[in-house]
């Protein structure tokens, strides 16, 4: 089973800064994966960036980058350079190769020009 | 990335009624999932697939039933709408293989409102 917890339910950068989303999550399974997703007012979730639990290398897409540690199960979403279009309600979610997602409870991000 | 369309994307429908929400996905993708989702709140899985007539119900019970007779296609049923069903409704696949295994895509997603 597992648990994915977001403590902070709203979020707000001023348009080009960085922030960081955080993430913690609890599982009982070895091979797992982690992801961010992005939900826009359009309802439409969007893959940001996933993260293989035995890779130690932070993940890293473009603007958005991970910190993944695995011994503090935390796994928290850094957007460089933040832009108008990355404001949106973000996910994170653990899953494994079995394929069931568990979401966490969202955080609404808001981008400020 | 998967092709997912759902349709409709928006339905308004009295109590009582018998519903659809139709989810297609065109990469071939074995594994299939249907969300429910309130307004600015998480996702909960409610069904899911890993193939053709395989089906399972997900961690949030759900009055609903779905069925999976093709790979590409996963209809998700409401026999009698009530209002306690309004909310939005979103389909995913994921591949079946080791490559970028576990990965969901999402499609647009139903936003159902049940008067």
């Amino acid at each position: 089973a597992q648990t994915v917890t977001q403590s902070q339910p709203e979020m707000s950068v001023q348009e080009a800064e960085t922030v960081t989303l955080s993430c913690t999550y609890d599982t009982s399974e070895s091979d797992y994966y982690l992801f961010w997703y992005k939900q826009p007012p359009s309802r439409q979730m969007i893959l940001v960036i996933r993260q293989e639990a035995y890779k130690q290398q932070n993940a890293t897409e473009n603007r958005f980058s991970v910190n993944f540690q695995k011994a503090a199960k935390s796994f928290s979403l850094k957007i460089s350079d933040s832009q108008l279009g990355d404001a949106a309600m973000y996910f994170c979610a653990g899953g494994t190769s079995y394929g069931k997602l568990t979401f966490g409870q969202g955080t609404i991000l808001t981008v400020h020009p | 990335e998967a092709d997912i369309y759902q349709t409709p994307r928006y339905l308004v429908i009295g109590t009582g009624k018998k519903i659809t929400l139709e989810c297609s996905q065109t990469m071939g993708h074995d594994k299939m999932y249907w969300y429910q989702q309130d307004p600015g709140m998480e996702l909960h899985l409610i069904h899911y697939s890993y193939g053709v007539n395989s089906t399972e119900k997900g961690d949030l019970s759900s009055e609903s039933t779905v069925s999976r007779i093709r790979t590409e296609h996963f209809p998700l049923t409401l026999e009698s709408a009530r209002p306690s069903h309004t909310s939005q409704y979103l389909c995913a696949s994921a591949p079946g293989g080791a490559s970028r295994r576990a990965t969901q895509y999402f499609g647009p997603g139903t936003r159902l409102l049940v008067l």
